[in-house]
């Protein structure tokens, strides 16, 4: 089974802060996707990334930015924290092969910004 | 670029019977896949259900199974025999087949409360 491991459950930070999200997958996928979820939107794609170093912006990347310098970790950052990126953040990947390949998402990070 | 909606907030089922989970989608795509996926309160989201666009044939997994109409670009979830464990947030997801994109558009979700 692919795991795809969030290294934070809860996370609580204060405001201006440089916060870091990170989640490392123990299998050999391409695809790396960070999602924010917040209730009545849904999931929103902030970035992916299909590759070591490449990186793509999805429909809400301001405020954030990714880093992937080894392929089974993908961290978030928040370069400075602001009360409305308190949300639930979801790390997820897949096989670059096949696009009807299912997302293997990780348990979520549920962060508070105060 | 591509929108999902799901028009049902929140719906609840007694045990054992049927519900049906709605979702449209709006795409110019013609090459596309759509997935079903729970999440649960303990917040894993795992697949239930996933179909190609290109199939006619409505897809099957045990008690869930789908009705997919592509003219009319819907794609609903109908599980049968519910069971408490089926309590959870179901969202539906669209993605394309190109090398361009390949994360998946959610729609806002739907809360399922099973009855005993």
């Amino acid at each position: 089974d692919v795991k795809v491991t969030q290294s934070s459950r809860y996370l609580v930070k204060r405001t201006g802060e440089k916060v870091f999200l990170e989640c490392v997958q123990d299998m050999d996928h391409e695809n790396m996707f960070w999602y924010r979820q917040d209730p009545g939107l849904g999931l929103r794609l902030i970035y992916f990334s299909y590759d070591v170093k490449m990186k793509e912006k999805g429909d809400i990347p301001e405020g954030y930015s990714v880093s992937r310098e080894k392929k089974e970790r993908f961290s978030l950052i928040l370069e400075s924290a602001s009360t409305n990126q308190t949300s639930m953040y979801l790390c997820a990947n897949s096989p670059g092969s096949s696009y009807n390949s299912p997302l293997h998402f990780g348990n979520g990070t549920r962060l508070t910004v105060t | 670029a591509q929108t999902v909606t799901q028009s049902q907030p929140e719906m609840s089922v007694q045990e054992a019977e049927t519900v049906t989970l709605s979702c449209t989608y709006d795409t110019s795509e013609n090459n596309y896949y759509l997935f079903w996926y729970k999440q649960p309160p303990s917040r894993q989201m795992i697949l239930v259900i996933r179909q190609e666009a290109y199939k006619q044939q409505n897809a099957t997994e045990n008690r869930f199974s789908v009705n997919f109409q592509k003219a009319a670009k819907s794609f609903s979830l109908k599980i049968s025999d519910s069971q408490l464990g089926d309590t959870a947030m179901y969202f539906c997801a669209f993605g394309v087949m190109d090398t361009g994109r390949r994360a998946l558009t959610f729609g806002s979700g739907t809360r399922l409360q099973v009855q005993p």
